[in-house]
């Protein structure tokens, strides 16, 4: 099965502007689904398809692709958006299964 | 709106069968173009995908766990089921139940858009 890469944790400052990446090979024919995750809680939808986002989740969350690489890009981060972040798409081997990645621990400073 | 709740056993011995069960409420499971889905996350780890079965009864499931693995619809109680047969200490996991949907987009997806609050599954002797 193919494989999605995600940076283990990345940081910013409160107010500022962050991206989070998930690669694979999968993303040259689909796109990423991004969910949050909180300690202890079940995940969250955030982002899905090309940039939709279901409407409770603020507009500062927001899902792009470029090659081989998805992105979810918050701007101007909030103390509640610390949180752990997984991609998932198809797999590009086998259309009927989904694969995650490992997972990328926000902090906001 | 639709809710899911999970239900199982608690501690499985190793080599056993665990049963989990999802029950949905607010809506009807064999209704609409809906994949009902489990998702487990071993402590301190990251999410993997386990299967799924359409509203229709058709299903799909993880290759790694496809030999051990049954997912069913009671259409009757409303809910749908895992089975998982000869399990070991690796399947100790918090398990998950959602609704996954087909987003019919430029490049057809599914995502999951309504989770149960998880449930704990130890795998012990």
């Amino acid at each position: 099965s193919s494989e999605l890469t995600q940076d283990p944790a990345v940081s910013v400052a409160l107010g500022q502007t962050v991206s989070i990446k998930c690669q694979g090979d999968s993303f040259r024919i689909y796109f990423a689904t991004w969910y949050q995750q909180k300690p202890g809680q079940a995940p969250v939808l955030v982002v899905y398809g090309e940039n939709n986002r279901p409407s409770e989740i603020p507009d500062r969350f927001s899902g792009s692709r470029s090659g081989n690489t998805c992105s979810l890009t918050i701007t101007g981060a909030q103390a509640e958006d610390e949180a752990d972040y997984y991609c998932s798409s198809r797999d590009s081997n086998d259309h009927n299964q989904e694969i995650f990645g490992g997972g990328t621990k926000l902090t906001v400073l | 709106q639709v809710q899911l709740q999970e239900s199982g056993p608690g501690p499985v011995k190793p080599s056993q069968t665990l049963s989990l069960t999802c029950t949905v409420s607010g809506g009807s499971i064999n209704r609409g173009n809906n994949y009902w889905t489990w998702i487990r996350q071993p402590a301190g780890k990251g999410l993997e995908w386990v299967g799924r079965i359409h509203s229709s009864g058709s299903t799909e499931y993880n290759p790694s766990l496809k030999s051990r693995l049954s997912i069913s619809l009671d259409t009757s109680n409303n809910h749908f089921s895992l089975r998982l047969s000869a399990v070991t200490a690796a399947d100790t996991a918090v398990y998950y139940c959602a609704r996954g949907i087909f987003w019919t987009g430029s490049s057809p997806i599914f995502y999951m858009d309504v989770w149960g609050k998880g449930t704990m599954v130890t795998v012990s002797s």
